[in-house]
Order: structure tokens, then C-alpha cells, then sequence
């Protein structure tokens, strides 16, 4: 158990619909991270928080957005969902957000499936 | 941009035999960070080992030590005595000051241990 918890852990919806992906860093943990593991495109790093305010961003499309709030939880929103955003969503966590040497946690993920 | 390539999809290793799984990277820097994650099918990644870019050292933690050979710039990992609950998926990642917070990954291999 790497201390990072998800929810929920499976979500089933529908195309055009909007879902909310919750993530509690571990104890102690400023920054989180979410990454989209999908079979076409791996792993990809979509955004990083650090203690309340937006760090990175990566591969992230616009549809989506995210937020870290002041105890430190996330959430990513995703709205107007299409079929390809079937995926496995991850949440990661590591205690500041800068040096190269720092380990991130991954959390059990949300598998998100769109019909 | 920074690459991590991971040339081997599937690999079989007898169990109570060591396996290496390969991983090369590229990147520009002189100070990152390499990472193995381990994923099994029920789909939580679970980070095994890291190696810094100035670690003279070889990483090790149990039956798992890092490969790290700098000039060739690449980070294999090495499982010593496989064991059935090694079967998984393997993640080699990076993380750089170039890429800021990101951890990029590789495709991954596939590791199975037959009995």
C-alpha cells in the first residue's frame, strides 16, 4: 500500500458526460501528479499540484482540468468525455515537487471506461 | 526531449533464475533521476528502485539492484531469484531537470515466470 488512495475505482459513463476522479496524497506529500495509462498511448503525465497550486502540465486536454485543494486532495475533472478517454487514471504523490532524485507514489488508479 | 526505450515487450524467466529487463534512456542532462515500477494485472504501480545520475553505485533493495551503466546510458534492471509474484508488468521512467516534474516512462515488458 503506497498511501495513496483513489476513488472510486472503476467508473463506467457515457459520451458526452462529465466524472470527477478523487486522490489523497500520502501523509506528508505537497504534490500530486496525474498520469492517463491508456493502451495506445502508455503512460503520459497529464498535470502536477504542489501544495494548492498548479506546477506542470502535460498532455492534458482541454476538456479536462484538475485542482488541489488546501488539505492537500485533488480531483480531475473530465468533461464531454469521448470514447477515447478510456483509461486507467493514476494519481501520484511525493513529498515537494522539484528535485530529480524524488520518488512519486502511485496510487491504485481509477479505471475509467466511456460507452 | 527526454526517451526512455524499452526494447523488450514480453520475457519469460524460469522461476528461481535472475532476469535482466533492459531500458535505455536519452536526455540532455547531466542530473536526473531513473526509476523502475512495477504493475501488476490487477493495475497499481508499485515503485521498486531508483538510481540517481550521480550515484556511483549501483542501486539495490532485495532481490532487485539496478544495472546502471551511464556512458551507454542505460538502466537495466536485474531480479535475482524469480519468484511466481514477479509476473508483471515492468516500467522503467526517468525523471530530469529538463522535463521539471514529470516522470516519462517507457512501453514497458511484460514479464512472466513459469514454474
Amino acid at each position: 500500500d503506497s498511501g495513496v488512495t483513489q476513488t472510486p475505482k472503476h467508473l463506467i459513463t457515457a459520451t458526452g458526460q462529465r466524472v470527477t476522479l478523487r486522490c489523497s496524497p500520502r501523509s506528508g506529500d505537497l504534490s500530486v501528479y496525474w498520469y492517463q495509462q491508456s493502451l495506445d498511448q502508455g503512460l503520459q503525465f497529464l498535470i502536477q499540484y504542489y501544495n494548492g497550486e498548479e506546477r506542470a502540465k502535460g498532455n492534458i486536454l482541454e476538456r479536462f482540468s484538475a485542482q488541489q485543494f488546501p488539505d492537500l486532495h485533488s480531483e480531475l475533472n473530465l468533461s464531454s468525455l469521448e470514447l477515447g478517454d478510456s483509461a486507467l487514471y493514476f494519481c501520484a504523490s511525493s513529498v515537494g515537487g522539484g528535485p530529480v532524485q524524488e520518488t512519486q507514489y502511485f496510487g491504485p488508479g481509477t479505471r475509467l471506461l466511456v460507452l | 526531449a527526454q526517451k526512455i526505450t524499452q526494447t523488450q515487450p514480453g520475457m519469460f524467466v524460469q522461476e528461481k533464475e535472475a532476469v535482466t529487463l533492459d531500458c535505455t534512456y536519452d536526455t540532455s542532462d547531466q542530473s536526473y533521476g531513473l526509476f523502475w515500477y512495477k504493475q501488476p494485472s490487477s493495475g497499481e504501480m508499485i515503485f521498486l528502485i531508483y538510481q540517481g545520475s550521480y550515484d556511483e553505485q549501483n542501486a539495490t533493495e532485495g532481490r532487485y539492484s539496478l544495472n546502471f551503466q551511464k556512458a551507454r546510458k542505460s538502466a537495466n534492471l536485474v531480479i535475482s531469484a524469480s519468484q511466481l509474484g514477479d509476473s508483471a508488468m515492468y516500467f522503467c521512467a526517468m525523471r530530469d531537470t529538463g522535463s521539471a516534474r514529470q516522470l516519462t516512462f517507457g512501453s514497458g515488458t511484460q514479464l512472466t515466470v513459469l514454474p
